[in-house]
């Protein structure tokens, strides 16, 4: 199975500010990553996938790069509604897994 | 618009088997291209993919629970369903139904959730 480990596990951010979150898979995934945001009681929502294409709706400030092993995922003006926790998840290979997720909280 | 929905039975004894529902709208698992999956969270924890099936009747399962897992559809009610066969305390969790996307870029094939339902509680508890 490939492994995707996240970091940091959590982190709080000032209003505005800039938020990078990393993945890193335990061999190529040849940018097979998604990304979720998930709110308290509520379920995941898809935000990047293809390491870097923006699920529509998505606001602009969301923006995955990266390839293969090591992705992430940044936030570049912090916001309040973006609290909660953020997984990633590679695609390339069942049994498709995620990482152990990380959570965002404002400062 | 994309809807899914879960259904399940809340609560139930060790070694009894779980029967989950999807009942979905907005796509139909008929298209070429189109799957559901099955994936779990326990509270607090994080995410775990159970089974995915696909518009083919093409299914895979977590090798973890393969032997446990049984994902199948109704696509004349637009319904998927998964059934995990004796249960124990350690499946207690949140269970999400979730529609599956796919991107292809040349030989490779790229594998997403980008809707989801709203989840549903199992308890196992004797």
């Amino acid at each position: 199975d490939i492994q995707m480990t996240q970091s940091p596990a959590s982190l709080s951010a000032s209003l505005g500010e800039t938020v990078t979150i990393q993945c890193q898979a335990s061999e190529d995934i040849y940018s097979g990553l998604a990304w979720y945001q998930q709110k308290p009681g509520k379920s995941p929502q898809l935000l990047i996938y293809g390491a870097s294409s923006l699920q529509d709706g998505v606001p602009s400030r969301f923006s995955g790069s990266g390839s293969g092993t090591q992705y992430s995922l940044k936030i570049s003006s912090m916001q309040t509604e973006d609290e909660g926790v953020y997984f990633c998840q590679q695609g390339l290979k069942y049994p498709l897994t995620f990482g152990s997720g990380t959570k965002l909280e404002i400062k | 618009q994309v809807t899914l929905k879960e259904s399940g039975p809340g609560i139930l004894q060790p070694s009894q088997t779980l029967s989950l529902t999807c009942t979905f709208s907005g796509f139909s698992l008929s298209t070429y291209g189109m799957g559901v999956g099955w994936i779990r969270q326990p509270s607090g924890k994080g995410l775990e993919w159970l089974a995915n099936i696909w518009w083919d009747d093409d299914k895979y399962y977590n090798p973890s629970l393969k032997n446990r897992l049984t994902i199948s559809k109704d696509t004349s009610n637009n319904q998927a369903f998964l059934k995990i066969t004796n249960v124990d305390t350690a499946d207690t969790a949140t269970y999400y139904c979730a529609r599956t996307s796919f991107i292809t870029m040349m030989v490779l094939i790229w594998w997403y959730f980008d809707y989801w339902g709203q989840g549903v509680m199992v308890t196992v508890s004797s």
